[in-house]
């Protein structure tokens, strides 16, 4: 079965600064993507950024970008410019089109704190 | 329109009532989730609904029954429940199940139901 790791369970930043959260996964399969995903204090959960498997380029997404390590199973999320919207916690998720179809696995989540 | 709705927001409910939560997409979306989510902790999956049929029961027990009636609309009946069932319930949705084009189809979450469970 697939893990994800998130070792930091609670991170804080100055605002405009920068901030990088970890994840690490564990697997045997070779097809696969990772998410990462925030919630806010008002509970809906939205998409940050995802990473295909395959993709050897790291994803961005504005100030959003990920240090993607295959090798190492690695998948770090930075966060450049940190904006007080930015407060949440974040989740690290991993999914299989090889076994578990639509299945997310998710860390146990990083809350971050953002301050003035 | 990105949007899921979840009602109610809250709910109480005594351990002998019979309840329900209510899921609506219009985004054309053929997959839709149940995830529970207990306090600073992730969303555990319990149920997938792929066109309209169930795909997966995270072997959730059957005090939680779910109705997927159309394709805009994902039901969880609650009945005989226990203090711990009390948590955040999620529902997400996707456009299909699986992938496209090498991209896995992104599911939208909505706000959820915190539901108490007294």
């Amino acid at each position: 079965a697939q893990t994800v790791t998130q070792s930091q369970p609670e991170m804080s930043v100055q605002e405009a600064e920068t901030v990088t959260l970890s994840c690490t996964y564990d697997t045997s399969e070779s097809d696969y993507y990772l998410f990462w995903y925030k919630q806010p204090p008002s509970r809906q959960m939205i998409l940050v950024i995802r990473q295909e498997a395959y993709k050897q380029q790291n994803a961005t997404e504005n100030r959003f970008s990920v240090n993607f390590q295959k090798a190492a199973k690695s998948f770090s999320l930075k966060i450049s410019d940190s904006q007080l919207g930015d407060a949440a916690m974040y989740f690290c998720a991993y999914r299989s089109e090889e076994t578990s179809g639509s299945r997310l696995t998710f860390g146990e989540g990083t809350q971050l704190t953002v301050n003035p | 329109d990105t949007e899921v709705t979840q009602t109610p927001k809250h709910l109480v409910m005594g351990m002998t009532n019979k309840k329900s939560l209510k899921c609506e997409q219009h985004m054309g979306h053929r997959a839709m989730y149940w995830y529970k989510q207990k306090a600073k902790k992730p969303p555990e999956l319990m149920f997938v609904y792929s066109y309209e049929k169930l795909s997966i029961n995270e072997s959730v027990p059957s005090r939680f029954s779910p109705e997927c009636p159309n394709s805009s609309l994902l039901n969880l009946h609650l009945h005989a429940l226990q203090p711990e069932d009390s948590a955040l319930y999620l529902c997400a949705s996707s456009q299909r199940p699986g992938t496209s084009g090498g991209a896995p189809y992104e599911q939208y979450f909505g706000p959820g139901t915190r539901l108490t469970v007294t």
